[in-house]
């Protein structure tokens, strides 16, 4: 069975300065992973997704994150941190039944 | 805004208690998601419906049913409210039956208070 740990539950940076959430996977199988943000009092927003097409992802808003087999991680990252980034992260995986399997999420702090 | 919409919005009821959630999913889309967002389960699954059928089940507890209307509108069956059951409930869509490539989006969600 596929599941995700998310290895950090809350994560501050300064504005400007490099973002990264941990996310390693454990699966018996090709895994399919995803990453959602979800802003307060909002609902979840698709950020990227891992197809097995290329291992560096590309997604909104300056996302990227990078499918690495030997590690089993699928972290995210950007190079700038925005005010606006503040919000929760969830590293998802796809499940066996087509349903996602959500990690525990890590709260992302900005700084001014 | 993600086409999905979820309503009520907020919901205050005691325990024992019956409610029902209702989603309207992305026009196009066959496929219907419930999860539940509380602070000690995190999100989890509950139960996918595709045109009309059930077609996988997660944690969903038995006091818990859901269906799929003609119209592809779902709803989410609450029954013998516990405080435990207080949580934000989530309803995706996607186009298909689900899979990598058939994305799921998520509506506002549901926030149900059992007091």
């Amino acid at each position: 069975a596929q599941s995700v740990t998310q290895l950090d539950s809350h994560v501050s940076v300064s504005e400007g300065t490099p973002v990264l959430l941990r996310c390693n996977y454990s699966s018996s199988y090709s895994p399919s992973l995803f990453w959602y943000v979800q802003h307060p009092n909002k609902g979840l927003q698709l950020l990227l997704k891992y197809t097995s097409a290329a291992t560096l992802v590309k997604g909104i808003n300056g996302f990227e994150a990078e499918f690495k087999k030997s590690e089993t991680s699928f972290h995210l990252t950007k190079p700038s941190a925005h005010m606006s980034d503040a919000a929760e992260y969830f590293c998802v995986g796809g499940g066996s039944q087509g349903n996602l399997i959500f990690g525990k999420g890590t709260k992302l702090s900005v700084k001014p | 805004d993600s086409g999905v919409t979820q309503t009520p919005k907020h919901l205050i009821t005691a325990t024992g208690q019956r409610v029902t959630l209702r989603c309207s999913p992305r026009s196009g889309d066959l496929s219907v998601y419930w999860y539940q967002q509380s602070l000690d389960q995190g999100l989890q699954f509950l139960i996918q419906y595709y045109n009309g059928e059930e077609r996988a089940k997660g944690n969903i507890l038995e006091r818990f049913s859901a269906q799929q209307f003609p119209d592809l509108h779902s709803e989410l069956n609450l029954s013998s409210l516990e405080l435990g059951d207080s949580a934000l409930y989530f309803c995706a869509s996607s186009l298909l039956a689900g899979g990598l490539f058939d994305e799921q989006f998520f509506g506002p969600g549901t926030r149900l208070t059992v007091l």
